[in-house]
């Protein structure tokens, strides 16, 4: 059964780096693509980009000058990070299988960006 | 980018009846790589469809998509009391888009 879980700090400041890391947990990091997706609090879904095992990656471009995904095989992990954060990334931040369609999905944790 | 827009925003519906949701993009979606999702409060959402007509795996046989190109539909067959959620529509054959959803709410 497979199983992602997302973790991270809940609250970053103005023009900080968020950081969240997704665990996952019955499949091995080594086979699919590991995508981020968020959700702004009452509003709709947001690709953020996904990466292959190979380490290649893909990042909407709206986000590309401000976003790194990267991944750890040894612990089974991936993570994103999202530098000079504004209010206006304040999200749900999923982590999901999958480049394209996303069968499998974390909870998704709420990040706050305020000072 | 391909831009996806979803229609319509809300859809008022009684338990039984027939859904149907429509996803037109702005330019043709390359192989129908094309995915629908459902999403109830507080869930991340859940995979229903892909490749525009597949569905994923333990969807119930009410869910059905279709279109290819520009054009794609989410069609509910007879609505269960489960079933009232906010659908998404994703394309996923260039650099991956979502619609803005449609909130399918009891009439």
């Amino acid at each position: 059964q497979v199983q992602l879980q997302e973790s991270g700090p809940g609250l970053v400041k103005p023009s900080e780096t968020l950081s969240l890391t997704c665990i996952v947990s019955g499949v091995s990091i080594r086979t699919y693509y590991w995508s981020w997706i968020r959700q702004p609090p009452g509003k709709g879904l947001e690709w953020i980009g996904y990466i292959y095992y190979s380490g290649s990656t893909n990042y909407n471009p709206s986000l590309n000058s401000r976003v790194t995904i990267s991944l750890d095989t040894s612990k089974n992990q991936f993570s994103l990070n999202l530098s000079s954060v504004t209010a206006a990334d304040t999200a749900v931040y999923y982590c999901a299988s999958g480049g394209g369609k996303h069968d499998y999905w974390g909870q998704g944790t709420l990040v706050t960006v305020s000072s | 980018e391909i831009v996806l827009t979803q229609s319509p925003g809300t859809l008022s519906l009684s338990p039984g009846e027939r859904a149907t949701l429509s996803c037109r993009a702005s330019q043709s979606v390359s192989g129908s790589y094309l995915a629908w999702y459902q999403q109830k409060p507080g869930q991340a959402p859940r995979l229903l469809i892909y490749r525009a007509s597949s569905r994923a795996t333990g969807i119930p046989d009410r869910f059905s998509g279709s279109g290819s190109g520009t054009d794609f539909t989410l069609t509910i067959s007879r609505l269960e009391p489960e079933d009232f959620a906010v659908y998404y529509c994703q394309q996923y054959g260039s650099s991956p888009t979502f619609g803005g959803g449609t909130k399918v709410e009891i009439k």
